[in-house]
């Protein structure tokens, strides 16, 4: 089935770096979702993006759409110990029957030290 | 509005014995999706549902089994239950358009 790669697998910032991780998939997606998990609770969605080339902020967060349609990329800037937890990439597969299914990244574990 | 809720929290079950769980969509979400996420596998898509209808199912054994209800809550059951259920169950729901998804704080399930 479709997998997305997600990288890296984790890392370790200081407090006020920037951050910056990608997600890949050998087939196109029409939609790209970022979502971060903090333990013990479920995903929350940070940014959803719908066209390729689409570049979408939420705060402090800046998505983009690949314009392959095979890749999305999210940066953090400034980051704050508060941001700390997993970040998923997500999308439904394209083509076919893909009613309320979602295939999710491995996730970025992000650490920040203050 | 209140987002999506999942009881209970946390279970513990014993090999064998089946289990139910439950999830309340936002209001006015018509889509429930279930998901597994364990350290190995990650999220991995259990099935989903739409004005009580199952319209697209994963790679799980029958064992898991779900529903919904004309007021868009859904439960899902695992029976005869095994030390590899032990997961967290993610509920998600969504308007249904662009598959935007908003996920439920999960329940966790340990099978000893």
């Amino acid at each position: 089935g479709q997998q997305l790669n997600q990288s890296p697998q984790s890392m370790f910032i200081q407090e006020g770096e920037d951050v910056s991780m990608n997600c890949t998939s050998s087939s196109i997606f029409n939609t790209w979702l970022w979502y971060k998990q903090e333990p013990g609770e479920g995903p929350v969605l940070l940014i959803a993006l719908y066209k390729a080339g689409e570049l979408t902020s939420n705060g402090r967060l800046t998505a983009q759409f690949g314009i392959t349609r095979k890749d999305s990329f999210l940066n953090i800037s400034a980051s704050i110990p508060s941001d700390v937890g997993i970040y998923f990439c997500a999308g439904p597969p394209a083509g076919g029957t893909s009613y309320g299914k979602l295939t999710f990244g491995q996730g970025t574990i992000l650490t920040v030290h203050p | 509005k209140a987002g999506v809720t999942q009881t209970p929290r946390y279970l513990i079950k014993t090999r064998g014995q089946q289990v139910t769980l439950s999830c309340s969509p936002i209001s006015g979400h018509r889509s429930v999706s279930w998901y597994q996420q364990t350290p190995g596998q990650g999220l991995q898509f259990l099935f989903e549902y739409f004005s009580e209808t199952q319209r697209n199912k994963g790679n799980f054994p029958g064992r898991f089994s779900g529903r919904q209800f004309s007021n868009s809550r859904s439960e899902m059951n695992v029976s005869t239950l095994e030390l590899g259920d032990s997961a967290l169950y993610l509920c998600a729901s969504s308007a249904g358009q662009h598959n935007e998804q908003f996920f439920g704080p999960g329940t966790r399930l340990t099978v000893l």
